[in-house]
């Protein structure tokens, strides 16, 4: 079975440090992989989403950055972290029976 | 692009009631409509799902309906109870490899 894991949990920063988040998705090949982040009690904001190793594409314009060095490996990174930026860091995976997407545990980024 | 608007953004029922949530959208090519519960601090789980192809689709006390002449799709509760509080999210997609447009949430409150 597919297994998406997603480093580290929580993660506090101040304004203007670097930023880097994993995702790996574990028992399937060629996923679908993308990256959301949801501020405190708000909906699900797309950030980046990939089709394949080093295919990546940007729904929002922002300090922030998405790279896929590997097959099933997905990173969010920044130069520079506003406190904008403090939400949860959701990475999810694509199925291919209908496109559905599951969801890893999330990280919890605070800015201060 | 894709527009899915949810309604209502909170609902209150008491334990043993129905609970309705209901979804619009725009593109009349979207074929897949996915619904997730996302409890506090979790990450969002796929609860059920519905295809174009399909008018209604049933799972336990959980229930999707579709009317693609109208666009729009509903998530039925029945007999809830206090573990069913959570927040709900639809969303729409065109399918495998597309991404998903996602609605804005709606936080379900069972009251014991």
């Amino acid at each position: 079975s597919q297994t998406i894991h997603q480093w580290p949990a929580t993660l506090v920063q101040p304004v203007g440090s670097p930023l880097s988040l994993e995702c790996t998705v574990e028992g399937t090949s060629n996923p679908n992989l993308y990256w959301y982040r949801q501020a405190a009690g708000r909906g699900l904001q797309l950030l980046f989403y990939s089709v394949g190793i080093g295919q990546i594409s940007s729904e929002v314009p922002q300090n922030l950055s998405a790279s896929r060095p590997q097959d099933r490996q997905f990173i969010l990174s920044s130069k520079k972290l506003l406190l904008s930026d403090s939400g949860f860091y959701l990475c999810a995976w694509g199925g291919f029976l209908a496109g559905e997407q599951f969801f890893g545990p999330g990280t919890r980024l605070t800015v201060l | 692009g894709e527009n899915v608007e949810q309604h209502p953004s909170t609902l209150s029922v008491q334990e043993g009631d129905s609970a309705v949530i209901k979804c619009t959208y725009s593109d009349s090519a979207s074929n897949y409509f996915p619904w997730y519960k996302q409890e506090l601090g979790k990450r969002p789980q796929l609860i059920i799902d519905i295809r174009s192809n399909v008018g209604e689709k049933k799972d336990q006390r959980i229930a999707v309906t579709l009317n693609k002449t109208a666009k729009h799709f509903s998530l039925h509760i029945t007999e809830t109870q206090p573990e069913d509080s959570a927040v709900y999210f639809c969303a729409a997609s065109k399918g495998t490899g597309n991404q998903f447009y996602f609605g804005t949430g709606t936080s379900l409150t069972v009251i014991p």
